[in-house]
């Protein structure tokens, strides 16, 4: 089974461009989450999709962030414009019911320069 | 909502001994308790997990133990090996799918 995959790897961007961060969640998978770990502290929850629908965006920290999952398979995340406390590895990751193990994804690395 | 308190944030083991990370929680809610391990380089795995209605569960070398009048809960590593060295997360969870994770520890294994 292939896991969950994001993209890309790794991003350095200057302060007040937009980022895509995409996640491709374990197939079949109807639950997708995203988390972001900032400078070695806690894995914090940002966003829970159940499908195409979001169900908690209670972590997103603030509208420059924009959480999307059209169709209900791949889920974007923007940042529009980056600030430097933006810096961090974004992780991604899917259950197939909610109460099922999370699996992550590598995470990809932002880089706000 | 959710506070998780791990320590220590690094541990160096030598080879063979026994490796102790804790971890606390505030929510009297939380009800899931997963340890994820991420090696350098590699995504965050799930070793061990553990939900509110059992006081330990064990998986070879590793084993998870819950107090939840005191609100803690620990994982145990014996007999480290090398394979070992990495970062440990802890989590908990008061509705399933919100994971609210402790800040880490690196853990080394001296050969």
């Amino acid at each position: 089974e292939a896991g969950v995959t994001q993209f890309p790897s790794h991003s350095v961007i200057e302060k007040g461009q937009t980022v895509t961060l995409r996640c491709d969640p374990i197939s079949g998978h109807d639950n997708l989450y995203w988390y972001r770990r900032v400078m070695g502290k806690e894995i914090k929850f940002l966003l829970h999709f159940v499908k195409e629908s979001k169900q908690d965006e209670s972590g997103m920290p603030n509208n420059r962030f924009l959480a999307e999952r059209t169709g209900g398979t791949y889920s974007t995340l923007k940042v529009q414009p980056a600030e430097l406390e933006d810096s961090g590895v974004y992780f991604c990751a899917s259950s197939h019911g909610a109460v099922d193990t999370q699996y992550f994804g590598p995470g990809t690395r932002l880089t706000v320069l | 909502g959710e506070n998780v308190e791990q320590h220590p944030s690094t541990l160096s083991v030598q080879e063979g001994d026994s490796a102790v990370i804790k971890c606390t929680y505030s929510d009297s809610a939380s009800n899931y308790f997963p340890w994820y391990k991420q090696e350098l380089g590699k995504r965050p795995q799930l070793i061990i997990d553990i939900r509110s209605n059992v006081g330990e569960k064990k998986d070879q070398r590793i084993a998870v133990t819950l107090n939840k009048t005191a609100k803690h809960f620990s994982l145990h590593i014996t007999e480290t090996q090398p394979e070992d060295s990495a970062v440990y997360f802890c989590a908990a969870s008061p509705a399933d799918y919100k994971l609210s994770f402790g800040a880490g520890t690196t853990v080394t294994v001296r050969a």
